[in-house]
């Protein structure tokens, strides 16, 4: 099956620093979404992006299917925006509708 | 205006009972998912249903049976609890998961506690 890995693993911020997360993909995907799971658990769907890029206030993504990889850049990075990021994908063909996630990238940001 | 909604939201029981969680989603979409997510936080498909159709079984214990009486419904049902089971179990949906380029919404989750 399909392999997402995620870095950095673990990443500390303080507040107003900048920060791109990155996720790498093994095989052609059709739906690519990134999550904000915040210390309450919910699941928030930041974007769906299987390709391009796409802007939402400080955050903003960018997905180049070509080449395997998107990116999740925080600008202005906020205490609110502690929490894991997951990055999950659709492949293309086979595998059926469902999405295969990464293992995470855990940001805390401090003041 | 909740879009997918889990209920209950926490549920604490002992090993070797019975016990159900429920979703609804008020979006009109045809396809319905069970994730789980573990200790360390992995996510990972149980199920997937489109229109009441199970479409996606993936290597899932038969103590687990999902149920969708309609295509807004999609229910869990456990049986034999075991501690291993203790997980945040997410609910979602998407307009048609056989077609390509479908956005999956998540519901709050339901953390299960196997004592």
């Amino acid at each position: 099956g399909i392999q997402v890995e995620q870095s950095p693993p673990d990443l500390i911020l303080q507040e107003g620093a900048n920060s791109t997360l990155r996720c790498n993909f093994s095989d052609s995907v059709n739906n690519l979404q990134w999550f904000h799971q915040n210390p309450w658990g919910q699941l928030i769907n930041l974007f769906y992006i299987p390709s391009g890029t796409k802007q939402n206030g400080r955050l903003s993504a960018t997905t180049v299917a070509t080449e395997r990889y998107s990116l999740l850049y925080i600008s202005s990075s906020q205490t609110t925006d502690s929490g894991v990021y997951f990055c999950a994908c659709r492949i293309l063909t086979g595998g059926g509708n469902k999405l295969t996630f990464g293992t995470g990238t855990q940001l805390k940001v401090e003041l | 205006d909740t879009a997918v909604s889990q209920t209950p939201k926490y549920l604490v029981t002992q090993m070797g009972n019975d016990k159900s969680i429920k979703c609804e989603q008020n979006l009109g979409h045809d396809t319905m998912y069970w994730y789980k997510q573990d200790s360390k936080k992995f996510l990972k498909i149980m199920f997937s249903y489109n229109n009441k159709e199970l479409i996606i079984n993936e290597t899932v214990p038969n103590r687990f049976s999902p149920k969708s009486p309609d295509k807004a419904h999609l229910n869990l049902h456990i049986n034999s609890l075991e501690l291993g089971d203790s997980a945040v179990y997410f609910c979602a949906s998407s307009q048609d998961g056989r077609a390509p380029y479908n956005e999956q919404f998540f519901g709050p989750g339901t953390r299960l506690t196997v004592l």
